[in-house]
This record gives C-alpha cells, structure tokens and sequence, in this order.
C-alpha cells in the first residue's frame, strides 16, 4: 500500500514557540493531504484540507492564522503550529489521499509546556 | 446530534469469541463506510470498506451495511488478544469524496 512518513513523531516545546509538522508521501502523488488532530480517547478531528499549490481548507473553529499548511508540492505537506500553548498539546495525523482510500502518517504527539 | 456515532466501550470479549462494533450515521445520503483499527498511540489502520447493503467478508472480519437503518457493523470472529484496540467508524458522503468523518472509537479488549 502507499506509504506516507510523517516527521517528527514526537516533539516537546516551550509555549510561545512554533513547531513544524512533515508530512510526506513516499510512493505516490498527494494532490490532497489532511491534517486531523486526536485529544486523549476521542476521535479524529479534521482540522484542514490541503491540495498542492493552493491554499488550504479549514474546519470551522480552526484558526488558518495559527496552524499554517503548506503543500507545495505532491509529496509533502507541513502543519505549522504558531505560538504554540499548552491546550495545543495533542496528536497530530496527516493522511494522503489516492483513491478510494486515505493513508495515514504515525502521527506526532506534541507537548508544549 | 453526531453525524457518526460509536459506543465508546469498553468492549470486553473473551478469546476466540465474536466480537461485535455497532456504528450509526446520520446523514442519510452517506455512500462510503469504513473501519478502522487504532492501537493506543498509533495512527489508524483501515480495516475494511463497504459501500452496498448486506455483508462483505474478509477473513476474520465481517462488515454490515444498512442504509435503511443508517447502521454499520464490524464483526470479528475468533477474537485474538491482538485484536485489543480502539475500532473507528467513519463515512464518506460519496464514494468519490475524500473527506473522512470519524466517529469517537470503540474501544474492544480482548481477554485471554
């Protein structure tokens, strides 16, 4: 199956940082990347929808001035988690898309303290 | 109310019996189904799809489809102690969409 390699797994930082977020489809093309973010026992969110050399799609209630998507080319996508605070703590997934299905990263679980 | 929705369990099984996940959706025009396994800390795994009514079948696992009733159902038969995992439902509005809605997960533990 398709292989999507996300980077870092994990990552610890201050608040008021920011943090990058790669997500990268090895053997196929992406036109269409999403990003969701999972709390402890609950779901998968959506937060945003990200299709190669345009802008990005946001849920409602997610700030775009906060998490910055870039997907500027077919293989990779980047979550930017601007001044990061502690309720932004959580795991975060990227998933490229090939029909019918979705592949999903690893995951990275970020802590700010 | 959820447009997919999961009893969060727990869900206790004892080994090798059948493990049964329920799943109810609430947009009727919902194409697409599918579920995923989940180990704790991991990213999901799909399972199986199923987008026509009645069953589909493969090895272990068996997935139920009822548009009618807006319901969806994963069996697992024999259940083996690596089956312990969190089970994610989730829907397309149509089989060419690629927008993916979850719902919170079963969580299915199986004892030895």
């Amino acid at each position: 199956g398709a292989v999507v390699s996300q980077h870092p797994s994990w990552v610890i930082c201050k608040s008021g940082t920011s943090v990058k977020i790669e997500c990268r489809s090895l053997d196929f093309q992406a036109t269409t990347m999403f990003w969701y973010r999972q709390f402890p026992k609950q779901s998968l969110m959506l937060m945003a929808t990200s299709n190669e050399g345009s802008k990005a799609t946001y849920e409602q209630g997610v700030e775009k001035d906060k998490f910055l998507i870039n997907h500027a080319s077919l293989t990779l996508s980047t979550l930017t988690v601007t001044s990061a605070h502690p309720e932004d703590s959580s795991f975060y997934i990227c998933s490229g898309y090939v029909y019918p299905d979705q592949y999903f990263g690893a995951g990275t679980r970020l802590s700010v303290l | 109310q959820k447009e997919v929705e999961q009893n969060s369990g727990p869900l206790s099984v004892p080994e090798g019996a059948i493990a049964s996940l329920n799943c109810t959706y609430s947009d009727r025009g919902s194409q697409s189904f599918f579920w995923y396994r989940q180990y704790s800390g991991k990213s999901p795994e799909l399972i199986m799809f199923i987008y026509s009514n009645g069953d589909k079948e493969d090895g272990r696992f068996t997935a139920q489809l009822n548009k009618a009733s807006q319901y969806v159902s994963l069996l697992i038969r024999d259940s083996q102690p690596s089956d312990s995992a969190t089970y994610l439902c989730a829907v397309k509005r149509d089989q060419g969409a690629q927008k993916l809605v979850f719902g919170q997960g079963t969580r299915l533990t199986i004892n030895p």
